[in-house]
């Protein structure tokens, strides 16, 4: 079965300083890779995905991913933090659930940006 | 505004009350998905509807009961439910092709509790 674990619980920031939330997973075949993110309140928003090619990802507000499949892992980046980046951000594997797909996720990183 | 509503956003009912949760998607997908996230604890998969029909029950217990009358409508309805039931419900969906570029879009959630 596929697992997703996400070592830091919760990471402090100052804004305009760099960001990176690790992710590793743990599946058999070829993983597809997400990153959600949640603001409090609210329900999950894509980031970005992997499921083949480039291993550098790009996504929105300005968050990237790389995919190293060596190191099992499929950390979040972002050069520069905003404010309104502080949210808890989710890192997730999806396997086949017949022609549908099932997404197991991380317990969550919650980020906390310092002004 | 990813096109997945939920209602209503806020619940709070008795043990011995019954209510349902409703979900709406507007992207032509065909599966769709109840999640359940508690405090401190990953999102948990509660069913999977591919096409109307429930191709996964992750062991839910039967005080919740989903219902799928169409591929763009999603119900869980819930009766006596525990305290423990307490928690943020998430509905998602996606194309239901269980191709590569499979992607589960996400609700706000209902934050339900149960007293």
């Amino acid at each position: 079965a596929q697992s997703v674990t996400q070592p830091d619980i919760h990471i402090t920031v100052s804004e305009g300083a760099s960001l990176e939330l690790r992710c590793n997973y743990s599946y058999g075949a070829t993983p597809y890779l997400f990153w959600y993110v949640q603001s409090p309140g609210q329900g999950l928003q894509l980031l970005l995905k992997y499921f083949s090619g480039d291993t550098l990802v790009q996504g929105i507000k300005g968050f990237e991913a790389e995919f190293k499949r060596s190191q099992s892992s499929f950390n979040l980046r972002k050069p520069s933090v905003h404010w309104s980046d502080a949210a808890e951000y989710f890192c997730a594997v999806g396997a086949p659930l017949g022609s549908a797909r099932q997404l197991t996720f991380g317990s969550g990183t919650q980020l906390t940006v310092l002004p | 505004e990813t096109g997945v509503t939920q209602t209503p956003r806020h619940l709070v009912m008795g043990m011995t009350n019954k209510k349902s949760l409703k979900c709406e998607q507007h992207l032509g997908h065909n599966a769709m998905y109840w999640y359940k996230q508690s405090a401190k604890k990953p999102l948990e998969l509660m069913f999977v509807y591919n096409f109307k029909e429930q191709t996964e029950n992750n062991s839910v217990p039967s005080r919740f009961s989903p219902e799928c009358p169409n591929s763009s409508h999603l119900f869980l309805h819930l009766h006596t439910l525990q305290p423990e039931d307490s928690a943020l419900y998430l509905c998602a969906s996606s194309q239901g092709s269980g191709g590569r570029g499979e992607t589960q879009y996400f609700g706000p959630g209902t934050r339900l509790l149960v007293l």
